[in-house]
């Protein structure tokens, strides 16, 4: 069965400073998804990361994929209030019919 | 581009009612999924299909969800009867086909509340 990690799960900092959110999966899988949640709203696409060692930015954001390690990071920079929203990572595999396995996501409150 | 549409966007129903939403996935999308997401959890896939046929519905509680794409565009999700635990969001997303890539993109969802 192919799970998939995330931590914390619960996270409150300072503008400005610096963070990352963790997200372990327990099979091999062909490629990692991260998305943004605000509240009340439907799921935003953020990065999609296709092979190991791929890393991509956007903004204050930036996400990475070590696949013999089966972790993903998505890396705050000096956060912003902007970023507060719950953050997911999920999976696929061809496996299990490339169907999205989902983290049970990241509450981020970046507090002014 | 237009995106996923879904309705209704809120729904309160007693328990032991039916109910049902719609979904329409973005223009060329060959995939369709129905997800459950309770609240303070990821989304669950419910049921994918491909087309107008399925391809995965292995999480999907049959005796009381069912759902249809007849012609392969848009899609209908049916409860009945719910229960006080189907109380969630059903999102509906659409990708391109989950065989070549399979980034997928979320409707607005449906908050059901089963009282």
């Amino acid at each position: 069965e192919l799970k998939v990690e995330q931590n914390p799960l619960f996270l409150s900092m300072q503008e400005g400073k610096n963070y990352t959110i963790y997200c372990n999966y327990s099979t091999t899988s062909d490629r990692l998804y991260w998305y943004r949640q605000d509240p009340g709203k439907s799921l935003e696409s953020l990065f999609v990361l296709l092979s190991n060692g791929a890393v991509k930015q956007e903004g204050r954001l930036m996400a990475s994929l070590d696949t013999k390690a089966r972790l993903s990071t998505l890396h705050i920079t000096a956060a912003v209030h902007d970023l507060s929203a719950t953050y997911f990572c999920a999976v696929d595999n061809m496996e299990y019919g490339n169907k999205l396995v989902f983290g049970a996501g990241t509450i981020l409150r970046v507090k002014s | 581009e237009a995106g996923v549409a879904q309705s209704p966007r809120y729904k309160i129903i007693e328990k032991r009612q039916s109910v049902a939403f719609w979904c329409n996935p973005i223009s060329g999308h060959a995939t369709l999924y129905w997800y459950q997401q309770i609240l303070g959890q990821g989304p669950k896939l419910l049921i994918q299909f491909q087309n107008n046929g399925v391809v995965d519905d292995s999480q999907l509680p049959k005796d009381r969800f069912s759902a249809e794409r007849l012609k392969g565009v848009d899609s209908t999700l049916k409860i009945q009867p719910a229960k006080l635990e189907d109380s969630a969001v059903y999102l509906c997303a659409s990708s391109l086909d989950w065989r070549i890539y399979n980034e997928q993109f979320f409707g607005p969802g449906t908050r059901l509340t089963v009282l």
